[in-house]
């Protein structure tokens, strides 16, 4: 299994620009997360899907995020117009509800920069 | 690494030493625990889980001890190793139907050899 895939591993941008990230959750999940980590304020949620369906998108900083989940082996993160703020670490994350554990396997994040 | 934070907690240790890294959750109806292992550019890696009907949990070098009553979570690994090192994060979520994980602010470990 090639575990969950995130694209682009690094991402350096100016502010305004839209950034787009991307994650392939391991197949067979019906859950994917997606989380931000910085160094103040740690590692946030910012919304989860079920079946494909978005459940919670109170992490969510603002509007300029917005998340997709188009089809059960793919999902983005989309921050337009991004700001020198949002520049951290994005997490995606997936699991399923069928193995009685909550374990979420993550990905190797996308270190995200705005200039 | 990406986790490292300014205030973050630090434990350093000797290799071959046991290690006890700490925990305090908030979230009194979490029934729910996971320890995840961080290392530099990595995503979170689990560890081990507890559930709330239990008080201790082990597997290979790493047991979780839990106490529901000052709602503490602890790591223990056994034969500190180098490449233990890592950022540590507890997290808490409930068991009754599914919810989303709460994630600590971590702890850094620090294996010296």
């Amino acid at each position: 299994d090639a575990g969950v895939i995130q694209s682009p591993r690094h991402e350096v941008t100016e502010m305004g620009q839209e950034v787009t990230l991307r994650c392939k959750p391991i197949s067979g999940h019906d859950y994917l997360f997606w989380y931000r980590q910085t160094m103040m304020r740690g590692l946030e949620l910012l919304i989860y899907f079920n079946n494909n369906v978005p459940i919670d998108d109170s992490g969510m900083p603002e509007d300029r995020f917005s998340a997709k989940m188009p089809n059960a082996s793919f999902s983005t993160l989309k921050i337009q117009p991004s700001e020198p703020r949002d520049s951290a670490v994005y997490f995606c994350a997936s699991t399923t509800s069928g193995r009685g554990s909550y374990e979420q396997y993550f990905g190797p994040g996308t270190r995200l920069t705005v200039t | 690494g990406e986790s490292v934070g300014l205030h973050l907690p630090t434990l350093s240790v000797q290799e071959g030493d046991n290690s006890i890294i700490n925990c305090a959750y908030s979230n009194s109806a979490s029934d729910y625990f996971i320890w995840y292992k961080q290392e530099s550019g990595k995503g979170p890696q689990f560890i081990i889980d507890i559930r709330s009907n239990m008080d201790k949990r082990q597997g290979q070098r790493v047991t979780v001890l839990l106490n529901k009553t000052v709602k503490h979570l602890s790591l223990q690994i056994a034969a500190t190793q180098p490449g233990d090192s890592a950022v540590y994060f507890c997290a808490e979520g409930m068991n009754s139907g599914y919810s989303t994980l709460t994630f600590g602010k971590g702890t850094m470990l620090l294996v010296s050899p």
